[in-house]
């Protein structure tokens, strides 16, 4: 089964506008981490947002907030007032203890092309 | 602080061959891992380590050995290179909690023939 699930591979948005990008994860673990990362065209990973699974609030970094629903299992981000520059692949992970010794691992899901139109 | 570093920048290779990508962080980070980033699939973790002395394997490990003999190095050697890897492969590396984010390195585009 997968870790993490984004459905949709690419979005188109207008400019100026908001948009939310899907993600789902499975996992048993009551303590694990949420995190989008963005990608542009020229290759680097870049890391724009965190939320714990203790969180009762959602997590917010300027435009980008990230919508936790701990019993449906979502964690869509949400790019308000999209800029031309937000054009990128952005990736959903989940970093969850692996086991008593405390060794974990990071899943990511396979990302969502987002365009913005003028 | 020059953050996670990884050479080289691109390589091709012939099938059979064998090489070493390097990965180096500054930050004292015990957590490292490599991934391979593919068309559609999204990052697959091949390997990661804990800290020195101490790694596991990942989703995809077949095909590459890794070894950490000091917290700032992570090396991931590929035994016998095969076009099957030509790949995109990151280093990250992160303290060791649940709610750390990880830095990624900026890759290493790898072409086998």
């Amino acid at each position: 089964a997968q870790k993490i699930t984004q459905t949709q591979p690419g979005m188109f948005v207008q400019e100026k506008e908001a948009v939310t990008l899907d993600c789902t994860y499975d996992t048993s673990d009551q303590s694990y981490g949420l995190f989008w990362y963005k990608q542009p065209s020229s290759g680097e990973m870049i890391f724009l947002i965190y939320q714990g699974s203790y969180d009762e609030q959602n997590a917010t970094e300027g435009r980008y907030s990230l919508n936790f629903q701990k019993a449906r299992k979502s964690a869509n981000l949400v790019i308000s007032a999209s800029q031309l520059g937000d054009s990128a692949m952005y990736f959903c992970a989940m970093r969850e203890a692996e086991n008593s010794g405390g060794y974990q691992k990071v899943t990511f899901g396979t990302g969502t092309k987002l365009q913005v139109i003028p | 602080n020059a953050g996670v570093t990884q050479t080289p920048k691109f390589q091709v290779l012939k099938t059979g061959q064998s090489m070493t990508l390097q990965c180096a962080q500054d930050m004292n980070h015990e957590y490292m891992s490599w991934y391979r980033q593919d068309p559609g699939m999204g990052l697959r973790l091949i390997h990661y380590s804990v800290g020195a002395g101490i790694t596991d394997q990942g989703e995809v490990p077949n095909g590459y050995n890794v070894s950490r003999s000091t917290t700032e190095d992570f090396p991931l050697r590929l035994l016998s290179a095969a076009p099957s890897q030509t790949s995109v492969y990151f280093c990250a590396s992160s303290y060791g909690l649940v709610q750390e984010t990880q830095y990624f390195g900026p890759g290493t585009r790898l072409l086998v023939l």
